[in-house]
């Protein structure tokens, strides 16, 4: 149980064009879905908190209008990379936390992200 | 300001060789602290909640006992297959269920 999935796992794409990650919870419905970066050799950042029907919570200094986020159902949620450049390159990790009663957030295999 | 801190960054073992890894915190309240491994390229593998202080867990070869300023992560008769990141983390009362993670243990083992 407690599966989290991402889709692409690879992306590449040009400067200045959009790219949109998708990250889906496949055997619970999650409440919060949360979205992380991470450089290499370090610990993931999160950029962003959603709930479901809500308007994501961005953490400080994540551009919320870069990093558009939408979590429409209680299993979805997708992040697009609006306008991107290539120091947006970076490995995207999605989590979703919801099974009742824990506040365990389980994590997808990540998208790993290359803007030329 | 909710702080989680590694110990090791990085450790070598022998195959059999049992160690532990520390996690050590400062929050105001836990809410409960996560373990999880990390292979590269991959997203954390979600291995245990601790809630309480004197609370253990076990899986395998491994066992995560927390105290009231840190956590360890035991590792026995390891094997190369252990080799990973093992992340800590924490969620604070007052945090709401954000993850504060540590930087995280690197191990290999070797046989």
């Amino acid at each position: 149980g407690a599966v989290v999935s991402q889709h692409p796992s690879r992306v590449i794409c040009k400067s200045g064009t959009s790219v949109k990650i998708e990250c889906r919870s496949l055997d619970f419905q999650a409440t919060t879905m949360f979205w992380y970066r991470q450089f290499p050799k370090q610990s993931l950042m999160l950029m962003a908190t959603s709930n479901e029907g809500s308007k994501a919570t961005y953490e400080q200094g994540v551009e919320k209008d870069k990093f558009l986020i939408n979590h429409a159902s209680l299993t979805l949620s997708t992040l697009t990379v609006t306008s991107a450049h290539p120091e947006d390159s970076s490995f995207y990790i999605c989590s979703a936390q919801g099974l009742a009663g824990t506040y365990e957030q389980y994590f997808g295999p990540g998208t790993r992200l290359t803007v030329t | 300001e909710d702080q989680v801190t590694q110990s090791p960054e990085a450790l070598r073992l022998q195959e059999g060789e049992s160690s532990s890894l520390n996690c050590s915190y400062t929050v105001s309240g836990l809410r409960g602290l996560f373990w999880y491994r990390q292979d590269p390229g991959k997203g954390p593998e979600f291995l245990f909640t601790l809630y309480s202080a004197g609370e253990e867990k076990e899986k395998e070869r491994l066992k995560a006992t927390l105290t009231k300023k840190e956590s360890f992560l035991h590792i026995t008769a390891p094997k190369p297959e252990d080799s990973a990141t093992y992340l800590c983390a924490v969620i604070a009362t007052g945090g709401g269920n954000k993850l504060t993670f540590g930087t995280g243990t690197q191990l290999k083992v070797e046989l």
